[in-house]
């Protein structure tokens, strides 16, 4: 059964001070890894899609890894703006949607 | 301007009756989906849709019917039988089953 872990489910930073979510996954064939961003009432935007251990992707302060296990979401020097709930997916192959992850809810104190 | 559009933002139900929750796509996307979150859970599969007029059960199907009779369009029907159906319900598309999906602004719906 495909299972999605993230871990803190809550972290608060300073601004500026740098840190990592966690999303530990189990999936029978992994087609593909997928971060959102999702503010409060609002619907999940997208971020990164990760196929294979190895694969990096960066958009700004962010930056997505993955290895075979997991994957993490690097964010550099964060600024108050940057709080929200970092939510993370999975897609199996011959799967149609995405599983997932119950989310970290960031803050970033000014 | 391309995107997802959700309409209301914010339903209230009386128990015992059905509401239907809006979802308009103009992005050309072949897949549509519904999906409910709850606090604390992650996003749960209600229905999907790979093509129109064909749609198929996700994980949570029981109370809930949908129908794709146009590619832009994929309405949710929150029937009387749902039993706990206040949350928040979003709909997303992609290109197909394989790619990335996109959300709308999603519904909250709140039974009174």
């Amino acid at each position: 059964e495909d299972q999605v872990t993230q871990s803190p489910e809550a972290l608060r930073l300073q601004e500026g001070e740098s840190s990592s979510l966690n999303c530990s996954y189990t999936v029978s064939g992994l087609r593909g890894l997928f971060w959102y961003r999702q503010d409060p009432g609002k619907g999940p935007e997208f971020l990164f899609t990760l196929y294979s251990a190895g694969e990096e992707k960066e958009k700004e302060r962010l930056k997505a890894t993955l290895t075979k296990k997991e994957s993490f979401l690097h964010i550099t020097a964060p600024k108050p703006e940057d709080s929200a709930t970092y939510l993370c997916a999975v897609q199996a192959y011959g799967a149609n949607n995405l599983f997932f992850g119950t989310g970290t809810r960031l803050t970033v104190i000014p | 301007d391309g995107g997802i559009t959700q309409s209301p933002k914010y339903l209230f139900r009386k128990e015992g009756q059905n509401v239907t929750l809006s979802c308009e796509q103009n992005l050309n996307h072949d897949a549509m989906y519904w999906y409910r979150q709850d606090p604390g859970q992650g996003l749960r599969l209600i229905y999907y849709s790979q093509i129109v007029n064909d749609f198929q059960k996700g994980d949570i199907a029981e109370g809930y019917s949908v129908s794709r009779e146009k590619k832009e369009s994929f309405p949710l029907t929150v029937t009387s039988a749902q039993k706990n159906p206040t949350a928040f319900y979003l709909c997303a598309s992609s290109v197909s089953g394989k790619t990335e999906a996109f959300f709308g602004q999603g519904t909250r719906l709140t039974v009174v």
